[in-house]
């Protein structure tokens, strides 16, 4: 299994109040993804990182931020949580050197719940 | 942006049966792949294939990047093959998913 590690894996909040889920990898890989999860629309690129300190935006970037400051962890902040961000996310890892090229991994997932 | 449309939606087989799931792309893509998220939300990676044939046990998949479609068989199917099966394709790095195909095999 890919050494992936979401946390915290479950978490409830209040509507106005900042967010941060992490994402930690121990495979040194180059890239790094966070998708959010909800009913009949699959899994959707939130934003996602080429290296150290670059990012981009995915499919519904609105409302969150990333960073990136070393190659093991990519954070996903919520600046001001909305009930509309309750959702199940996901972070993934890939390279395209290794025993493995190109393939996406998955870590377990963080249930966050707005209220 | 792309598109990534799967079908069916919503798939419900007897233990034993085979079935194949479809998934198109609006435009070329560097490479696809094919999840399966079982019961327990765990996504697990099934194949890696830009094109061509693979297989792994039961599980075979074709895409042919030409004509934009790739397709995930299942032979034989077991109750534990249940859950949602994913395509995503790599399009400059972005990895965009279809909605995915919900399968519920039925002992």
């Amino acid at each position: 299994d890919a050494g992936i590690t979401q946390s915290p894996r479950h978490k409830v909040t209040e509507t106005g109040t900042p967010v941060t889920l992490r994402c930690h990898q121990t495979e040194n890989h180059r890239y790094m993804y966070w998708y959010r999860q909800d009913p009949g629309h699959g899994l959707r690129l939130i934003h996602y990182s080429y290296g150290v300190k670059d990012t981009d935006k995915g499919e519904v970037s609105d409302g969150y931020s990333v960073s990136r400051s070393k190659t093991e962890d990519f954070l996903l902040t919520l600046e001001s949580a909305t009930s509309s961000q309750t959702s199940v996310y996901f972070c993934a890892i890939r390279d395209l050197q290794g025993r493995y090229p190109g393939k996406l991994f998955f870590g377990s997932g963080t249930q966050l719940s707005v209220l | 942006g792309i598109q990534v449309e799967q079908s069916p939606p919503d798939l419900i087989l007897q233990e034993g049966a085979n079935s194949t799931l479809r998934c198109n792309f609006s435009d070329s893509v560097n490479n696809l792949q094919w999840f399966h998220q079982n019961p327990w939300g765990q996504l697990i990676n099934l194949f890696y294939i830009p094109s061509g044939t693979k297989q792994n046990g039961r599980l075979s998949a074709t895409t042919v990047a030409t004509e934009r479609y790739s397709l995930l068989y299942i032979s034989s199917s077991q109750t534990t093959d249940s859950g949602v099966y994913f395509c995503a394709v790599d399009r400059d790095d972005k990895i965009i998913f279809g909605k995915g195909t919900r399968l519920h095999i039925l002992p």
